[in-house]
């Protein structure tokens, strides 16, 4: 069973530092593809990053980057230099790229806090 | 852009009721979902649509069910809304190709007393 694990509830982080957010994943699944959402206090869900399976790279976007290590099925979130905006719930989320109907699983999210 | 919208916001029903929620996307999705957010437990599936017609159930699916007669438009409905069902509902849509990232709609917050 496919299963996403994020086990910081809640981080507080200094403005202008940079944070790591974990996750880390669990399938059988040789074809997959890894997202992180941010979920600001108004609700809605926003999509950040994408790191496909057979990617070679880390997936980056702006201040955003995905920490991908196939080998330890982890998938960890790097903001760079943080900002009070960025302090939301995060969602690290998962897909089985073959799948047309493309269910995604998520985990059960951190909350981040930035101090200014 | 991608514009996934839901019917309302906040929303209070009495146990019992029959509720419906909608959600409309306006970018021609093959793919619209419901889930629901409980905090600790993130988000959880309960059921998705890949068609006009087609329904699939996800994770938890007792108590609900969908309607998609339209491409736009997916329905949720709680036959018998239950305290349990208070949350928070949250559709997306996705097209099915690329890299799938879905796009949500801003949730509704239901509360059943």
């Amino acid at each position: 069973a496919q299963k996403i694990t994020q086990t910081q509830p809640g981080m507080f982080v200094q403005e202008k530092e940079a944070v790591t957010l974990d996750c880390t994943y669990d399938t059988s699944d040789q074809s997959y593809g890894l997202f992180w959402y941010k979920q600001p206090s108004s609700g809605e869900m926003i999509f950040l990053i994408y790191q496909g399976s057979y990617d070679e790279q880390n997936a980056t976007e702006g201040r955003y980057s995905l920490n991908f290590q196939k080998a330890r099925k982890s998938a960890n979130l790097v903001i760079s230099a943080s900002q009070l905006g960025d302090s939301a719930m995060y969602f690290c989320a998962m897909s089985p790229v073959y799948s047309s109907a493309s269910k995604i699983i998520f985990g059960s999210g951190t909350r981040l806090s930035i101090r200014p | 852009d991608v514009k996934v919208t839901q019917s309302s916001r906040y929303l209070v029903k009495r146990t019992g009721e029959k509720v419906f929620l909608e959600c409309v996307q306006d970018m021609d999705h093959e793919n619209m979902f419901w889930y629901r957010q409980d905090p600790g437990l993130g988000l959880r599936l309960i059921y998705f649509s890949y068609d006009v017609k087609m329904k699939e159930k996800g994770d938890i699916p007792e108590g609900y069910s969908v309607s998609r007669e339209k491409k736009e438009r997916f329905s949720l409905i709680l036959e018998s809304a239950s305290t349990n069902q208070t949350s928070m509902y949250l559709c997306a849509s996705n097209t099915g190709q690329g890299t799938y990232e879905q796009y949500f709609g801003p949730g509704t917050r239901l509360t059943v007393t």
